[in-house]
């Protein structure tokens, strides 16, 4: 069965410092890979999505930036945090069909201070 | 434009009643539709989807969810619930004759089961 694995599930750092969270999926074979934003516990915002290695579109210019270095890995990164940057983070992967749903990992809080 | 509404920000039900958590939606073509659960500090959860037939859908814990392609609703149901029903709820659409994958999400309704 498929697994979905996010870390850390929290993290806190200070504004400025770099940021790097990880997703990996675990058996499927060329997922299409997201990230999401949730903040203050409600509306999810879809940062960024990737249909392949390499391959890496976003929704919302940010502060933040998406890396795909091999096909079930998922990495957000970010230079400099800033407070603003704080959430809920979610990953989820899909296999690329509409009638699909998402499957998402637990998250990592993300708190800027 | 595709878009998903929940209408209501919370929803407070007795243990043991009935509960409608609802949504509705709009998409230029035919739609495909989602129920995640999100308890608290927890990824998302798939409850139930509609892809096409029978208008009622049955899924995880219990929960069902009625298509009405007249109404534009797709309201997730539960004939008696439960105090572990507590959570966070998001309806989902996909334009099956859209050119964009991407799931469009509504704004979540909050449940609260009382005892």
């Amino acid at each position: 069965s498929q697994t979905i694995h996010q870390w850390p599930a929290t993290l806190v750092q200070p504004v400025g410092s770099p940021l790097s969270l990880e997703c990996t999926v675990e058996g499927t074979s060329n997922p299409n890979l997201y990230w999401y934003r949730q903040a203050a516990g409600r509306g999810l915002q879809l940062l960024f999505y990737s249909v392949g290695i390499g391959q890496i579109s976003s929704e919302v210019p940010q502060n933040l930036s998406a890396s795909r270095p091999q096909d079930r890995q998922f990495i957000l990164s970010s230079k400099k945090l800033l407070l603003s940057d704080s959430g809920f983070y979610l990953c989820a992967w899909g296999t690329g069909n509409y009638n699909s749903p998402l499957h998402f990992g637990n998250g990592t809080r993300l708190t800027v201070t | 434009a595709q878009s998903v509404a929940q209408p209501e920000d919370q929803v407070n039900v007795a243990e043991g009643n009935p509960l409608t958590v609802k949504c509705t939606y709009s998409v230029s073509g035919n739609p495909y539709l989602f129920w995640y659960v999100q308890y608290p500090n927890r990824g998302l959860q798939f409850l139930l989807k509609y892809i096409t037939g029978d208008n009622l859908v049955k899924g995880s814990y219990g929960f069902e969810a009625e298509f009405n392609k007249s109404q534009t609703s797709f309201h997730l149901k539960k004939p008696s619930a439960l105090v572990s029903d507590s959570a966070l709820y998001f309806c989902a659409v996909r334009d099956i004759l859209g050119s964009n994958y991407q799931l469009i999400w509504g704004a979540g309704t909050k449940l609260i089961i009382k005892p």
